[in-house]
């Protein structure tokens, strides 16, 4: 199993649509979680830290699921410019390192 | 202030030419990274460096050679590179290794001819 699991979509959706991903990963000790969102040839840009059950920013909601290894970013009302790949981040098994899972594109449409 | 600054954005270099790819950060993190990430590909570690040490090294060939001046600068020296090595290079930093998010500069955009 990879260390951090990513489905690569892509997901097409249309504006205002509520949208979730989800991000398994195996290391049971990890207390730290990332997502980054990443637009098409720029360098990725952190969306929200996790680091207990959840987090929330308006329309963008973390929650982590300890028990079955995964978290998920839900995005509601979901805008045009919402359009980006969106990659998942957690320690790896050492406990010390950045290791990105493969990412999931989104693309919201008019 | 999250900046992390690289240069340059972009370099073209031959397979015989020497370069060096340049990271600076002033927020205090003592952390750094290099990444390469292909075209749709996720980032993949290259090294680590913490408090000026090189920490990690994900079996880079050496053609690749990291240095880590201070806290505030790393530099990745290209020698001998291959056509596959063209790529886009991140540096990232962080507070503390792999305990925090990490911040990301523009990368510079490799092209080896």
């Amino acid at each position: 199993r990879k260390e951090v699991e990513q489905d690569p979509g892509p997901f097409n959706v249309p504006e205002g649509a509520t949208v979730a991903f989800n991000c398994t990963y195996s290391n049971s000790a990890s207390q730290s979680f990332f997502w980054y969102r990443q637009d098409c040839r720029k360098e990725p840009k952190l969306l929200m830290s996790v680091y207990s059950s959840g987090n929330e920013d308006g329309r963008f909601t973390a929650q982590l699921n300890r028990a079955s290894q995964y978290i998920s970013l839900l995005i509601r009302d979901s805008k045009l410019s919402d359009s980006a790949t969106y990659l998942c981040v957690v320690p790896d098994n050492a406990g010390n390192m950045l290791t990105f899972g493969g990412g999931t594109r989104l693309m919201v449409k008019p | 202030d999250t900046e992390v600054t690289q240069t340059p954005k972009h370099l073209v270099m031959g397979m015989t030419n020497k370069k060096s790819l340049k990271c600076e950060q002033h927020m205090g993190h003592r952390a750094m990274y290099w990444y390469k990430q292909k075209a749709k590909k996720p980032p993949e570690l290259m090294f680590v460096y913490s408090y000026e040490k090189l920490s990690i090294n994900e079996s880079v060939p050496s053609r690749f050679s990291p240095e880590c001046p201070n806290s505030s600068l790393l530099n990745l020296h290209l020698h001998a590179l291959q056509p596959e090595d063209s790529a886009l290079y991140l540096c990232a930093s962080s507070q503390v290794f792999g305990r925090t998010e990490a911040f990301f500069g523009q990368g510079t955009r490799l092209t080896v001819v």
